[in-house]
């Protein structure tokens, strides 16, 4: 199937750890993105990731850190977890073509205790 | 002053009613419109985009955009309950393809 897939669906962990959330696409889409939804569903973007360009929505804190190995992966490296990280974080990709509709992961539910 | 702004509802509509969901969005270079649907607990799926001012049909559904009121709108005809999701609209603010979404409307289609 050509999809979006995320992993894990579901991260439970303690305040402090690092933690990583893996996305990989096989669109062939050339652009991918991190969201985050809070609990009022408000979806924000976190980070665009095009052909080795990154742009980073600056009010992301520096704890988060995408790592993009190559064009269909695009992992999240959160540090120090706080209880305000928790939510549920969707990859998503589009292709390079300008404003193109986003594909988008199942989502991971990330809680914080 | 949010970027994209949607009434939150719930939006009750009865089957087989018009159902219509509205955004407004602040920024006048906003090229691309989008509206997504979000099942409880599933990720956004892609109905319908717009780029055009005016109206585009697909099925029982019609997205409508008037740029000079920076107004964009989806109208559902023959609601069904199937239809009962948060309905995010979502426009290109930037060059490229960094989507800002609203908070989304909550559209409840009682059988």
């Amino acid at each position: 199937d050509t999809a979006v897939s995320q992993t894990p669906k579901y991260l439970v962990t303690q305040m402090g750890n690092d933690k990583s959330i893996k996305c990989e696409q096989n669109l062939g889409h050339d652009t991918m993105y991190w969201y985050k939804q809070d609990s009022k569903k408000f979806l924000k973007i976190m980070f665009s990731y095009n052909n080795k360009e990154l742009i980073i929505n600056e009010t992301v804190p520096n704890r988060f850190s995408p790592k993009s190995p190559d064009k269909a992966h695009l992992n999240l490296h959160i540090n120090s977890l706080e209880l305000g990280d928790s939510a549920v974080y969707f990859c998503a990709s589009s292709p390079r073509t300008l404003d193109s509709p986003l594909h988008f992961g199942n989502g991971t539910r990330l809680t914080v205790t | 002053q949010k970027e994209v702004e949607q009434n939150s509802g719930p939006l009750s509509v009865p089957e087989g009613a018009i159902a219509s969901l509205n955004c407004t969005y602040s920024d006048r270079g906003s090229q691309s419109f989008f509206w997504y649907r979000q099942y409880s607990g599933k990720s956004p799926e892609l109905i319908m985009f717009i780029y055009s001012n005016g109206d585009k049909e697909d099925g029982r559904f019609t997205a409508q955009l008037n740029k000079a009121s920076q107004y964009v709108s989806l109208l559902i005809r023959d609601s069904q309950p199937s239809d009962s999701a948060t309905y995010l609209c979502a426009v290109s603010v930037n060059a490229g393809n960094m989507l800002t979404f609203g908070g989304g409307t909550r559209l409840m289609v009682k059988p």
